[in-house]
């Protein structure tokens, strides 16, 4: 059936180090959404993709989408303890037009002040 | 304005018993799902409604009902809790069935069987 994993599953980090989260799907998406999920909490949509090769900033960090649209990326430059959460991405149930979501396996940075 | 909101946080069932999650939003939106979260499985689609009268299954629904019979209101029922089913249930709402739509989830229910 369809899969979205993200790797790593982990990673701990000194406070002002890079960051980057990878998802890929086992099949082509129409579009991708990332979420952060605070410890003990829900998650929070952060932002959509949906042209291939895309690219979005928010402050500090970049989302990509592939050139194929089966994976995207997530980099946080100079991660601040703020930063600290799960990270999934979420892709259409099926690949195409839809609201039900697939969710990535997610990564969750720490970060050390 | 309170988003959504579920009921109960936390919950400790025995095996066998029944169970309903609650699940309410106050913002109009007609597109209402179910979800759970595992360690290290990300969040699985139990059952999903586009509108009043209207539910689906999703990827993970056996064991789960759900009704719609208000647009506000997206109750999942347990009839008969399993520990396979301890997990943390997430409710999600978006404006309408309208696709690739955001998600707002509430605060979710830490559900442990026994």
């Amino acid at each position: 059936g369809q899969q979205v994993m993200q790797i790593p599953q982990y990673q701990h980090v000194q406070e002002g180090e890079d960051f980057t989260t990878y998802c890929n799907s086992s099949t082509t998406l129409s579009n991708i959404q990332w979420y952060k999920q605070r410890p003990g909490g829900h998650p929070v949509f952060l932002i959509q993709l949906v042209k291939s090769g895309e690219v979005k900033k928010q402050k500090r960090l970049t989302f990509q989408f592939g050139e194929a649209k089966k994976n995207s990326s997530l980099h946080i430059t100079a991660t601040q303890t703020t930063d600290v959460g799960t990270y999934f991405c979420a892709g259409p149930l099926g690949g195409g037009a839809t609201n039900k979501l697939i969710f990535g396996t997610g990564t969750l940075l720490a970060v050390q002040p | 304005n309170a988003g959504v909101t579920q009921t109960p946080k936390f919950q400790v069932l025995k095996t066998g018993q029944s169970m309903t999650l609650q699940c309410a939003q106050d913002m109009n939106h007609e597109y209402m799902s179910w979800y759970r979260q595992d360690p290290g499985m990300g969040l699985r689609l139990i059952h999903y409604s586009v509108g009043a009268g209207i539910t689906d299954q999703g990827e993970v629904p056996n064991g789960y009902n759900v009704s719609r019979s208000t647009t506000e209101d997206f109750p999942l029922r347990l009839l008969s809790a399993a520990p396979s089913q301890t997990s943390v249930y997430f409710c999600a709402s978006s404006p309408n069935r309208e696709s690739n739509q955001p998600q707002h989830f509430g605060d979710g229910t830490r559900l442990s069987i026994l």
